[in-house]
């Protein structure tokens, strides 16, 4: 059973285009995030959320949203899509980070390629 | 700020060992994580740090000096399959993860 699964793998796109990333877990964990790994292969987090806080990174732009439905899902939505979006996007999920469980390892989706020309 | 330093790229032989140093300066300090990325595929989990030490773990071991900020990951009887990136990243106050750009280990023959 895959733990973390994302829809869709590779995703090419025109400029102005508004998309959506989808993200599911069946761990059962409170936390859900969202990835950037641009081409030098740095990670950045774009989002956290479990369901009581959802906390951005100040650097996002607004175009980029997270919905969740439910616990075990966290899309992320785009809009007008711009070249500098082209990246790998990450969905990644951990049981809730706190002071008593702390080193809560954190499972990564396969990633999405996005490519916007 | 926040910052995590790592060597961009490491070579080494096969059946030798490799220590991949990583420092690191973030808002508070809640742990120091290593992941693995084979290309083209999603970070797996290799380590966990909070307290000063080495944690052993099969082939692969890692140390962190909370004082000095610093933290290395050694890998043994390095095997082919050991040709990956090793991302450090440490947990800030917030409990969210500070990532470096990854160490892009070469293993030859």
């Amino acid at each position: 059973d895959t733990a973390v699964s994302q829809t869709p793998k590779y995703l090419v796109t025109q400029m102005g285009n508004d998309k959506s990333i989808k993200c599911e877990q069946n761990l059962g964990h409170d936390t859900m995030y969202w990835y950037k790994q641009d081409s030098k292969k740095f990670l950045k987090i774009m989002f956290s959320y479990n369901n009581k806080e959802l906390i951005i990174n100040e650097t996002v732009p607004n175009r980029f949203s997270p919905k969740s439905p439910d616990k075990a899902h966290l899309n992320l939505h785009i809009n007008s899509l711009e070249l500098g979006d082209s990246a790998v996007y990450f969905c990644a999920s951990s049981q809730e980070m706190s002071d008593n469980q702390l080193g809560e390892t954190q499972y990564f989706g396969p990633g999405t390629r996005l490519l916007v020309l | 700020g926040q910052n995590i330093d790592q060597p961009t790229e490491m070579t080494a032989t096969e059946g030798a060992i490799v220590q991949i140093n990583c420092t690191y300066q973030t808002s508070g300090f809640n742990g120091l994580f290593w992941y693995q990325q084979h290309a083209g595929e999603a970070p797996t989990f290799l380590s966990y740090n909070v307290l000063d030490g080495l944690e052993e773990k099969g082939r692969f071991s890692s140390f962190l000096s909370r004082s000095k900020g610093y933290s290395y990951l050694l890998l043994k009887e390095l095997q082919m399959k050991d040709s990956a990136s090793y991302l450090c990243a440490s947990m800030d106050s917030n409990y969210q993860l500070i990532w470096g750009a990854g160490t892009k280990l070469i293993i030859k023959p």
